[in-house]
């Protein structure tokens, strides 16, 4: 079955400093794959997907992530961590039946002055 | 542009209330619609989704129903709320079918607030 792993339920990191969240994906054929921000009391909104070609993805908000299929793995980077970025992240992958998209439970990430 | 609008933004009912909390697309046709619900601190739980007009798909047995009387309208009905029905209402949309460059993305509205006391 089609399934999506977000190991860290809560990560805090200081303004500055660089950040790894990690999304692991069970998938049978090649995946889409998804990185989500939720802001609190807010919708989600994409930061970035993969599809096909590079396996390194640019995003919004200076994010970037990493398809690696031998590690079933889509982690999301950014380099330097600013406030703003507090939020709750959700690594999704599309499913097979019906435009569906699998979620992982989300990482809440804080953010250290 | 494509913009997803969800009313009311919060809301609090009694218990054994009716509810009916309404989604509508702007900007394109025929999308794929989806009610999500947050719990307080878990994640997103798919609730229904729907492929065409009066096309509903439920995805968990519960106390609520969906409808789409239009294109773009996507709403969100219970007869008599629970308190477990309380959370974080997300209404989303997306491409339907297999489009040249679409991934099956959804865009999500603001969502609704629903608290039952």
């Amino acid at each position: 079955a089609q399934s999506v792993t977000q190991p860290d339920i809560h990560i805090t990191v200081s303004e500055g400093a660089s950040l790894e969240l990690r999304c692991n994906y069970s998938y049978g054929a090649t995946p889409y794959l998804f990185w989500y921000v939720q802001s609190p009391g807010q919708g989600l909104q994409l930061l970035l997907k993969y599809f096909s070609g590079d396996t390194l993805v640019q995003g919004i908000k200076g994010f970037e992530a990493e398809f690696k299929r031998s590690q079933s793995s889509f982690n999301l980077r950014k380099p330097s961590v600013h406030w703003s970025d507090a939020a709750e992240y959700f690594c999704a992958v599309a499913s097979n039946q019906g435009g569906k998209l699998i979620f992982g439970q989300g990482t809440e990430l804080s953010v250290k002055p | 542009s494509q913009t997803i609008h969800q009313w009311p933004a919060t809301l609090v009912q009694p218990v054994g209330s009716p509810l009916s909390l309404e989604c509508t697309v702007e900007g394109t046709s025929n999308p794929n619609l989806y009610w999500y619900r947050q719990a307080a601190g878990r994640g997103l739980q798919l609730l229904f989704y729907s492929v065409g007009i009066g096309q509903i798909s439920s995805e968990v047995p519960q106390n609520l129903s969906a409808s789409r009387p239009q294109d773009r309208q996507f709403i969100l009905s219970s007869k008599k709320l629970l308190l477990s029905d309380s959370g974080f209402y997300l209404c989303a949309w997306s491409v339907t079918g297999v489009v040249s460059g679409s991934s099956g993305e959804q865009f999500f509205g603001p969502g609704t607030r629903l608290t039952v006391l």
